[in-house]
């Protein structure tokens, strides 16, 4: 079993949608949940971060954490086709002193206008 | 700032052939790594280092190697390519503590060995 499960779409949706990317986990150690935004031949960069379970918004985004069902989630509001990237959730936790991050497979998502 | 930069941005290789891929960061962040992007899948990491000096395995570190002589500078080298080794190479960089989980990526390096 991978430690991070990501359904990687492709996903298509229209312009002003609701859109709901999940992850699931198995390794109860991660402490930190982050969610990386990646345009076409790009780097990944940060998108969001969250530490607890529960709710975190930015603007149109919100990351969810449920601890106990191991499984995260980001929601992106009014979808724009500026939001049209590959998604990768990824998680943390120590280990011997170092930090690295474990990532998800990422979805492709496409907002159609 | 620059952040993080990489060399070349594209390269092909034939099986057997070696190369260096060059990482380098400007912002003083003690944590660097390597990954690899193979196509539809994440991030896979290849090494990671935490400071100069000080070199650790990642998840898939076979027919690859590292070296960390500054802070700024974390090269990859690739020794006797093979086409499993087509890939995306990507390095970033992070601060160490609470700042971890903000990885810093330079842009890529397309590789293909044939």
């Amino acid at each position: 079993q991978k430690e991070v499960e990501q359904d990687p779409g492709p996903l298509s949706v229209p312009e002003g949608a609701i859109v709901s990317l999940n992850c699931t986990y198995s390794n109860s150690a991660f402490q930190y949940f982050m969610w990386y935004r990646q345009y076409s031949r790009k780097g990944p960069e940060l998108l969001m971060y969250t530490y607890s379970s529960g709710n975190k918004e930015d603007g149109r985004f919100t990351a969810q954490v449920d601890k106990s069902s191991k499984y995260i989630s980001l929601f992106i509001r009014d979808s724009q086709p500026s939001d049209s990237a590959t998604y990768l959730c990824a998680m943390s936790a120590s280990f011997q002193g170092a930090q690295k991050l474990v990532f998800g497979q990422g979805t492709r998502l496409t907002i159609n206008p | 700032n620059a952040g993080v930069t990489q060399t070349p941005k594209f390269r092909i290789l034939k099986i057997g052939q070696s190369m260096t891929l060059q990482c380098a960061q400007d912002m003083n962040h003690n944590y660097m790594y390597w990954y690899r992007q193979d196509p539809g899948m994440g991030l896979k990491l290849i090494y990671y280092s935490v400071g100069a000096g000080i070199t650790d395995k990642g998840e898939v570190p076979n027919g690859y190697n590292v070296s960390r002589s500054t802070t700024e500078d974390f090269p990859l080298r690739l020794e006797l390519a093979a086409p499993s080794q087509t890939s995306v190479y990507f390095c970033a960089s992070s601060k160490p503590g609470q700042g971890h989980y903000e990885q810093y990526f330079g842009p890529g390096t397309r590789l293909t060995v044939t």
